[in-house]
């Protein structure tokens, strides 16, 4: 059966400190993989999607970016944090398109930034 | 363009009452949806989703959805709420094809004793 793993599940960090969040996905291959934020209110906002390896889609500018070094490894990045990165921060992949009806989450991470 | 609108951010009945949460969408073609639940400082779980052929489509835990094309809605329901159901819920849409789904500001259901 398919996992996916994120990590930390927590983090604090200081504004202008850098920041890598992980993600990988067990059991399947070739899988789309994305990285969502909740903010307070705000709901699920899309920061990143990737179909393949180093293939990486932004959806918002923004301090972040995202890697793919392998398959079915996600990474979300940043080099100097600002305060309004904080959030609750989701991995997630699916099966690719035309049969990609739902998205399997990871734990999240809730990152807060001070 | 695909969007999702969820009116209502925090929703309150009591146990044993409907629960009905209002999703409407927009998209240019015809539209895969989808109801997710949220439980405190976890990922999120699939309720239920719609993609062809019927139109009101059953999740787990008692929850249903009919999708409304003249009303480009997707509301979610379930005839008696149960304490357990005190989570936050997301609508989402996605294009068929499209690698992306989108999710609208999610509602917060909370159960009265």
């Amino acid at each position: 059966s398919q996992t996916i793993h994120q990590w930390p599940a927590t983090l604090v960090q200081p504004v202008g400190s850098p920041l890598s969040l992980e993600c990988t996905v067990e059991g399947t291959s070739n899988p789309n993989l994305y990285w969502y934020r909740q903010a307070a209110g705000r709901g699920l906002q899309l920061l990143f999607y990737s179909v393949g390896i180093g293939q990486i889609s932004s959806e918002v500018p923004q301090n972040l970016s995202a890697s793919r070094p392998q398959d079915r490894q996600f990474i979300l990045s940043s080099k100097k944090l600002l305060l309004s990165d904080s959030g609750f921060y989701l991995c997630a992949w699916s099966v690719r398109a035309p049969t990609n009806e739902k998205l399997f989450f990871g734990s999240g991470t809730q990152l807060s930034v001070l | 363009a695909q969007s999702v609108t969820q009116l209502g951010s925090h929703v309150s009945v009591s146990e044993g009452a409907l629960v009905l949460l209002r999703c409407n969408y927009s998209s240019s073609v015809p539209p895969y949806l989808f109801w997710y639940v949220q439980y405190p400082n976890q990922g999120l779980q699939l309720l239920l989703k719609y993609t062809t052929g019927a139109t009101l489509v059953k999740g787990i835990n008692g929850f249903e959805a009919e999708f409304k094309k003249s009303e480009t809605s997707f509301h979610l329901t379930k005839p008696s709420a149960h304490m357990s159901d005190a989570a936050e819920y997301f609508c989402a849409v996605r294009n068929f094809g499209n690698e992306k789904l989108t999710f609208g500001t999610g509602t917060r259901l909370t159960i009265i004793p």
